[in-house]
């Protein structure tokens, strides 16, 4: 059963501190993204990934980190430097890097930091 | 600067009729849109695409309707439904950007049995 998986589903840290969000995926597809959700807005882009150990940053990437080590694996490190964490993650994929290839969502993290 | 707007936030429609959803545009270079379905807590759900060459597509209940002279999109869905309630996300990318997508604000659509 194919799919892209986020762990935890909430998550709670204290201010200061730098969290790591999880992003599976065994669709085989070369390209994902991380994508950040607050209330009221749309998907804003934190980082994409087109191929494995190559990443860019999207329009919102300071204070975030990000590492493509696997084909199959994403995570995103908050970090302290990140001044409004509170949020709602969603971690996507696709196929390929081209354009107009279906992005496949995961079911996101919501990172509240207190 | 909003490349992507959906300028109502919410929309309220009764079981069995119309619900039409807007999103303008700015890019001109934008020539492909996508319309995605979000329910709470979960990722969202791809639901229908537009290139710009044509002015309509139609899958099922789900049209989506292209006004490129006007940077304007519309998604129709006829009859809606209970299930239909969620927060419907516009998306639009170019061919040049690697499969980046620039995502609207969000409509909330309800529909009331």
């Amino acid at each position: 059963d194919g799919g892209i998986t986020q762990s935890p589903k909430y998550l709670f840290r204290k201010e200061g501190q730098n969290v790591t969000l999880s992003c599976e995926q065994n669709l085989n597809h070369d390209a994902m993204y991380w994508y950040r959700q607050d209330p009221g807005q749309g998907l804003r882009l934190i980082y994409y990934s087109q191929i494995v150990n190559d990443f860019q940053k999207g329009d919102i990437a300071e204070g975030y980190s990000v590492s493509r080590e696997k084909k199959e694996s994403f995570p995103l490190t908050v970090t302290s430097a990140q001044k409004n964490p509170t949020a709602f993650y969603l971690c996507a994929s696709s196929i390929g890097p081209d354009s107009y290839n279906e992005q496949f969502f995961g079911p996101g993290t919501r990172l509240t930091v207190l | 600067d909003q490349q992507v707007k959906q300028n109502s936030p919410s929309l309220s429609v009764q079981e069995g009729r119309i619900s039409i959803l807007n999103c303008d545009y700015t890019n001109s270079m934008f020539d492909y849109f996508l319309w995605y379905k979000k329910y709470p807590a979960e990722g969202p759900t791809f639901l229908i695409s537009i290139s710009s060459i044509k002015d309509k597509n139609e899958d099922g209940r789900f049209t989506v309707f292209l006004n490129k002279s006007a940077k304007h999109l519309s998604l129709h869905i006829v009859p809606s439904q209970p299930g239909d309630s969620a927060v419907y996300f516009c998306a639009a990318t170019s061919n040049n950007a690697g499969n980046m997508l620039t995502f609207g604000g969000g409509t909330r659509l309800m529909v009331k049995p």
